[in-house]
């Protein structure tokens, strides 16, 4: 059965730091790109963070590039986010989100599937 | 940035209904259109991609269509368990946006 689980929310003051995890179970994690989304109290959906299979590749909303960084240990079956220079505005639910791509050839970025979630760690910034 | 509006913000429906939530890009997506539910307390869940492909598992009752800048996310009967929140996202560019969300209530 397809599992993640974060770790590592928690309460931080502003401009601190705080770096999440995400143990993925029953299945071969380095085969799979990941995400991180994240949902503010009460409001929608933010896509924040990809990163690549093998790591080569990621990518950032504007919001918080230069202060997150994505990785992954694929010995580990783990995914990360570290987060630096947190404000207010970073207070939210973060998701770890498989990200499926069942097309190949032209449509390979086409069939691509937000397919397993996480439950989400709470990350509060707050003096 | 592509920004995703989706409307109605909310809706009002009652078990049976049909309902349709429409999602309007700011440019050309072409089909890299995805549709979420989430309901309390949960994580969301992913019910459509490619515009119109129905993810594994989900109900035959959800069906996506568009193209280009207009998509729209149809439940052919509305029941109890569908009442939550609905989104779109695009993923045709980076970065990656969602729509705000169409709340369905029960009426």
């Amino acid at each position: 059965e397809v599992q993640l689980v974060e770790s590592g929310g928690g309460l931080v003051q502003p401009g601190g730091s705080l770096r999440l995890s995400c143990a993925a179970y029953g299945f071969t994690f380095s085969s799979y790109e990941m995400n991180w989304v994240r949902q503010a109290p009460g409001k929608g959906l933010e896509w924040v963070s990809y990163i690549s299979n093998n790591a080569r590749t990621m990518y950032y909303a504007d919001s918080v590039k230069g202060r997150f960084t994505i990785s992954r240990d694929n010995a580990k079956n783990s995914l990360y986010l570290q987060m630096n220079s947190l404000r207010a505005e970073d207070t939210a639910v973060y998701y770890c989100v498989r990200d499926l791509r069942s097309g190949s050839g032209t449509y390979y970025n086409l069939y691509r599937q937000f397919d397993y979630w996480g439950q989400g760690t709470l990350v509060t910034v707050s003096s | 940035d592509i920004q995703m509006t989706q409307s109605p913000s909310s809706l009002s429906a009652s078990v049976g209904d049909r309902v349709t939530i429409t999602c309007r890009a700011s440019q050309g997506i072409s089909n890299y259109l995805a549709w979420f539910q989430q309901k309390p307390g949960k994580a969301p869940k992913s019910l459509i991609y490619a515009a119109s492909s129905l993810q594994s598992g989900v109900p035959a009752k959800f069906s996506g269509s568009g193209s280009g800048t207009d998509f729209t996310l149809t439940i052919s009967s509305l029941q109890p368990e569908d009442f939550a929140t609905y989104y779109c996202q695009q993923y045709h560019t980076y970065p990656l946006t969602f729509g705000g969300g169409t709340k369905v209530e029960i009426k």
